[in-house]
């Protein structure tokens, strides 16, 4: 089965780039990965997805590498409101149920 | 973009009563939606797809006739939590898909609900 794999903690500074990648060595061609974040004690946010092309939005970038099997979410310039459990997410194969993963806890640092 | 409300957002009951649990999606339809189930410092676990006018299908371990799951309407799930025990306190969230065309085959959230059993 499509899973995704997350380093479960990283800190980075306010105002500096933030990178948080996630390994989907499993996941099928035509599956999209999806980027949600939670804020402590509320529902998921979307954020971003992607199928093979780089996207950017106004809340972060997303950089699929050429073979699928890992991806990058950039938040460009990050705030302390940005502190948040990221998930990156792909499909269970074949349906329209979400695998979470475990996630990657940001600290955003003042 | 589509929003899900979810009710309520914070529930304490006592050990042995029922909780529901309402899933509303605002000014869009949805005829499927799901339940999550979160324990603190956890993710996100998936405990059922709920499907307007037929049954709700459950992932394996989680008890059917424990978390009843009614998806009358177009635009309303329930989740009730049955004989409801300390252990069955968590944070319970649902979804449905998302109505924004940018997100293809994308879901919103609802905001949760903090179920506590005493």
């Amino acid at each position: 089965d499509a899973k995704t794999t997350q380093p479960p903690s990283m800190d980075c500074a306010e105002g500096r780039a933030a990178n948080l990648p996630c390994n989907h060595s499993t996941i099928s061609g035509n599956e999209y990965v999806y980027w949600y974040r939670q804020i402590h004690s509320q529902g998921p946010q979307y954020i971003i997805h992607g199928l093979k092309n780089n996207e950017t939005n106004e809340m972060a970038s997303l950089i699929i590498t050429e073979d699928r099997k890992s991806s990058t979410l950039i938040l460009p310039h990050a705030t302390l409101r940005d502190t948040a459990v990221y998930y990156c997410i792909v499909r269970f194969p074949g349906t329209y149920k979400y695998i979470f993963g475990t996630g990657t806890r940001l600290k955003v640092l003042a | 973009g589509a929003v899900v409300s979810q009710h309520p957002s914070r529930v304490i009951c006592k050990s042995g009563t029922s909780v529901k649990i309402e899933c509303r999606s605002l000014d869009f339809q949805a005829t499927t939606m799901f339940w999550y189930r979160q324990f603190p410092k956890q993710s996100l676990m998936l405990m059922a797809t709920s499907n307007e006018g037929s049954k709700a299908t459950y992932e394996q371990g989680v008890e059917k006739d424990k978390f009843l799951i009614n998806h009358a309407s177009l635009t309303l799930s329930t989740l009730t939590v049955t004989s409801a025990h300390p252990e069955d306190s968590s944070f319970y969230i649902c979804s449905a898909p998302s109505l924004d065309r940018q997100i293809t085959y994308g879901y919103t959230f609802g905001s949760g609900t903090r179920l506590t059993v005493v």
